[in-house]
């Protein structure tokens, strides 16, 4: 069974389309985000949802919209895709009152490729 | 703001030593440093943390050591293997209740032959 699954694997778009991404998480999981890896590898957060609220939001362009419907999916709308958003975006979960033992549990990323 | 610097690209050992790599941070404190391993194509996969008031932690051939007055972590496998390969993410949280983990930029450990 996968702990954290985001579909699609890999996303090749044209510019100015609007794309999303789902995850998914079947740990009982409360808390629940989106990184970003650029081509350097950097990970970088984008967002963070704690039981469907919004609690982390870096800097990341309105573009990005993030949706929870409940605390077991967090969906990543993107609108006006552009060529700097190519990228592999990881959805990850933790349980806030255990992730000091656990860490954060990561899905295996989707390739976000725009043209 | 914090920053978190894995201060080598790569490392290449020869099977069966000791890999060492280094994690080290700016500026305030944090409350507990992580270690993630990734593997080409998947996402991080969390192997140990440890808290600041911890000096080290092991898990099997995995060590991990924590030097708030250098602001470093280091981060042991001994008895290295192929398989260990992969690039090694060191990761800060400050405290609990919905805080963020920031990555540094990982360091790419080759096990050879």
């Amino acid at each position: 069974d996968t702990a954290v699954s985001q579909t699609p694997k890999y996303l090749v778009t044209q510019m100015g389309n609007d794309k999303s991404i789902k995850c998914e998480q079947n740990l009982g999981h409360d808390t629940m985000y989106w990184y970003k890896q650029d081509s350097k590898k950097f990970l970088k957060i984008m967002f963070s949802y704690n039981n469907k609220e919004l609690i982390i939001n870096e800097t990341v362009p309105n573009r990005f919209s993030p949706k929870s419907p409940d605390k077991a999916h967090l969906n990543l709308h993107i609108n006006s895709l552009e060529l700097g958003d190519s990228a592999v975006y990881f959805c990850a979960s933790s349980q806030e009152s255990r992730k000091l033992e656990n860490g954060y549990t990561f899905g295996s990323g989707t390739r976000l490729t725009v043209v | 703001s914090q920053k978190i610097e894995q201060n080598s690209e790569a490392l290449n050992i020869q099977e069966g030593k000791t890999a060492t790599l280094t994690c080290n941070y700016t500026n305030y404190s944090p409350a507990y440093l992580q270690w993630y391993r990734q593997d080409p194509g998947r996402g991080p996969v969390f192997l140990l943390l440890i808290r600041e008031n911890e000096k080290e932690k092991r898990k099997e051939r995995l060590k991990v050591t924590f030097d708030t007055t250098l602001k470093q972590s280091l981060f042991h496998i001994t008895a290295s293997q192929p398989a260990d390969s992969a690039t090694y993410l060191c990761a800060h949280s400050t405290t609990g209740g919905g805080n963020k983990l920031t990555f540094g930029t990982g360091t790419q450990l080759k096990v050879e032959l």
